[in-house]
């Protein structure tokens, strides 16, 4: 079965610093991506997704990703945090042909203003 | 509001009780998942329907869980005599066909169930 490893528990990071959160999934076939975030008391919202094509892929609000095949991982990036980033963000990945998503345990993301 | 709803938000109950939770899926969605979220983790899938055929159930789903989607719309979770465990949020989301639209899945709001 596939398994989905945020390193990253809880990371601290002040206003305008790089963001960088990593994503490793084990599965050797085809899969498709997506990074979801959790705003407080709010529910989960995409913010990108890959399927297929450039592995550098654009999201709202700044965000992009990079899926590495060879390294098995999809890392979130964002160049300048803002306090509104606060919020837990969770990576998933689903085998192409399985629709269930399999979520990382989510990392938690607080911006110091 | 056209997103996904999910009722009641909170319920609390007392073990041994039967609860049911209700989701309303976006109105073009074949697709209906339920996911289960304890706190420190990240969701787990729990099943799936397409229209009104439930498709994959987890091994999460014990026998005390049944979940339905009699019409293809709406969905019900039940859980008979719960338990201290089963105390989580409870997620549903809804999709097209992913494979063809490339679409991905939309998140309700949950319900948080507290077993006492």
């Amino acid at each position: 079965a596939q398994s989905v490893s945020q390193h990253n528990h809880h990371v601290i990071l002040s206003e305008a610093a790089s963001l960088e959160l990593g994503c490793n999934y084990s599965y050797g076939g085809t899969v498709n991506l997506f990074w979801y975030v959790q705003y407080p008391g709010q529910h989960l919202q995409l913010l990108l997704k890959y399927f297929s094509g450039d592995p550098l892929v654009k999201g709202i609000k700044g965000f992009e990703a990079e899926f590495i095949k060879s390294k098995f991982s999809f890392n979130l990036r964002k160049p300048s945090v803002q306090w509104s980033d606060t919020a837990e963000y969770f990576c998933a990945v689903n085998p192409f042909g399985n629709e269930k998503l399999t979520f990382g345990t989510g990392t938690r993301l607080t911006i110091i203003p | 509001d056209t997103g996904v709803s999910q009722d009641p938000r909170h319920k609390i109950t007392k073990r041994g009780q039967n609860v049911t939770f209700r989701c309303d899926p976006i109105s073009e969605h074949n697709r209906l998942y339920w996911y289960r979220q304890t706190l420190g983790q990240g969701p787990e899938f729990l099943t799936y329907f397409q229209n009104e055929a439930q498709l994959e159930k987890s091994r999460l789903l014990s026998d005390r869980f049944s979940a339905e989607r009699p019409k293809g719309s709406f969905s019900t979770l039940e859980i008979q005599r719960t338990e201290q465990g089963d105390s989580a949020m409870y997620l549903c989301a809804s999709s097209p066909y992913i494979i063809v639209t490339k679409e991905t899945q939309y998140f309700g709001p949950g319900t948080r169930l507290l077993v006492l």
